[in-house]
């Protein structure tokens, strides 16, 4: 079975400075990997996405995530930081398996915050 | 549309009342979620839409939760005699693929937040 352990639930940053978001994965399947961003009382969007081609992903708004197979990890970074990055982010994964229904199974989000 | 739309975006019900939520997906999307997200959780999985057929209802928390998507666009997600447990907010999305050709990415509304008092 999937699942998603992102393994901090806050993170705090200074403007400028570097931002790591840690992701863990299982998956019995090549997984597809994905990061979502919800900013307060706005839809989620999605960042970024790896299916298996690139594992180094660049997505918007500067943000990559490398996909490391040997380390079931998928952390989301971004060089330095901005405060309009602050907001809630989801790691997810998404199975390969059988069936019609690729159901996504999400992490419990991370809150970043970036200090001026 | 140029977005998923979700209405109402806000809704007070009292304990027992019927409620329901609207969605408009993108148009021409095939495929249509919907989610619950309690207060600092991630999104749980309800139902899924392939057009207007129901392929999954799995995560649908009890028999007072029905989904509907009659022609296949609009989808309207009804709870009965509502508890107090079901105060969350209500995301709808959609995409454009479907099935096993579907990557998982995903467009979503704003959501509608359900306070059940």
């Amino acid at each position: 079975a999937q699942s998603v352990t992102q393994l901090d639930s806050h993170v705090s940053v200074s403007e400028g400075t570097p931002v790591l978001l840690r992701c863990n994965y299982s998956s019995s399947y090549s997984p597809s990997l994905f990061w979502y961003v919800q900013h307060p009382n706005k839809g989620l969007q999605l960042l970024l996405k790896y299916t298996s081609a690139a594992t180094l992903v660049k997505g918007i708004n500067g943000f990559e995530a490398e996909f490391k197979k040997s380390e079931t990890s998928f952390h989301l970074t971004k060089p330095s930081a901005h405060m309009s990055d602050a907001a809630e982010y989801f790691c997810v994964v998404s199975d390969r398996g059988y069936g019609n229904n690729r159901k996504l199974i999400w992490g419990l989000g991370t809150s970043l915050a970036v200090n001026p | 549309g140029a977005g998923v739309s979700q209405s109402p975006r806000y809704k007070v019900a009292k304990r027992g009342q019927d409620v329901a939520l609207r969605c408009d997906p993108i148009s021409g999307h095939v495929s249509l979620f919907w989610y619950q997200q309690a207060l600092g959780q991630g999104p749980e999985f309800l139902t899924y839409f392939q057009n207007e057929a129901q392929l999954d209802k799995s995560g649908l928390p009890s028999d007072r939760f029905f989904a509907e998507r009659p022609e296949g666009s609009v989808s309207t997600l009804k709870i009965q005699r509502t508890q107090q447990e079901d105060s969350a907010v209500y995301l709808c999305a959609s995409s454009s693929q479907s099935g096993r050709l579907n990557t998982g990415e995903l467009f979503f509304g704003e959501g509608s937040r359900l306070t059940v008092l």
